[in-house]
């Protein structure tokens, strides 16, 4: 499979819990989003990266929330001290710009309960 | 700040109809328009990219128009199929320089027998 995948798929974690999720985007895409989605609402931006260059950061991405992509392959998605607002799906997507013309390709998101 | 509204917000039709999704947006200085589609706890599948210096694009039975002036943009499915029940969305990424695409909340569409 040649897609972007995600892990975990699913993730139930205490108040309090940090957890992280793992990205893998299409091997020769340069570019890397983070969106978070809640039920009946289309996906907001959290962050993308060009390459391991993280160029970007929504003003949703409180403290508690980091990403890397340190060798821009993969990337990673860190809460801290998760509160029950962070109760979401965490969507990734990958692009290959090309002529100025960009298509993104999403995962199918790790989805996350904070109990 | 770019809005997207999505019109309806649900939508149930017979088998077989021709439907029409609606998306607008407040900012008419965009790069491109993007539809999506998303089945029920998944990610999303895109369907058809338009830059901004086109007026429509086409994939087999979807067919997406673009008028900038006015701030729009439509899904035409031709001969729906219960296979096509699903969220669509749409996606517009501004021409200021910004990459970031802003969704609407897309519109629910269920297709029945």
């Amino acid at each position: 499979d040649t897609g972007v995948s995600q892990n975990p798929r699913h993730k139930i974690t205490k108040r309090g819990q940090n957890v992280t999720f793992r990205c893998d985007p299409i091997s020769e895409h340069n570019r890397l989003y983070w969106y978070r989605q809640t039920l009946g609402q289309g996906p907001e931006f959290l962050t993308y990266f060009q390459n391991e260059a993280q160029l970007e950061k929504s003003r949703l991405l409180s403290d508690r929330f980091s990403a890397e992509r340190p060798k821009g392959s993969f990337s990673t998605l860190e809460i801290q001290r998760t509160e029950q607002g962070d109760s979401a799906m965490y969507l990734c997507a990958s692009s290959l710009v090309q002529w100025r013309s960009e298509t993104q390709y999403f995962g199918p998101g790790t989805r996350l309960l904070v109990l | 700040k770019q809005e997207v509204t999505q019109i309806p917000a649900a939508l149930s039709v017979p088998e077989g109809e021709n439907l029409v999704l609606n998306c607008s947006f407040t900012d008419s200085a965009i790069y491109n328009l993007q539809w999506f589609r998303q089945d029920p706890g998944k990610g999303l599948t895109s369907l058809l990219l338009i830059q901004s210096s086109q007026r429509e694009q086409t994939s087999g039975r979807l067919n997406a128009s673009l008028d900038k002036s006015s701030g729009r943009s439509t899904l035409y499915i031709a001969a729906s199929q219960p296979g096509d029940s699903a969220t669509y969305l749409c996606a517009v990424r501004d021409a200021g320089g910004s990459y970031i695409p802003t969704f609407g909340r897309g519109t629910s569409l269920i297709v029945h027998p």
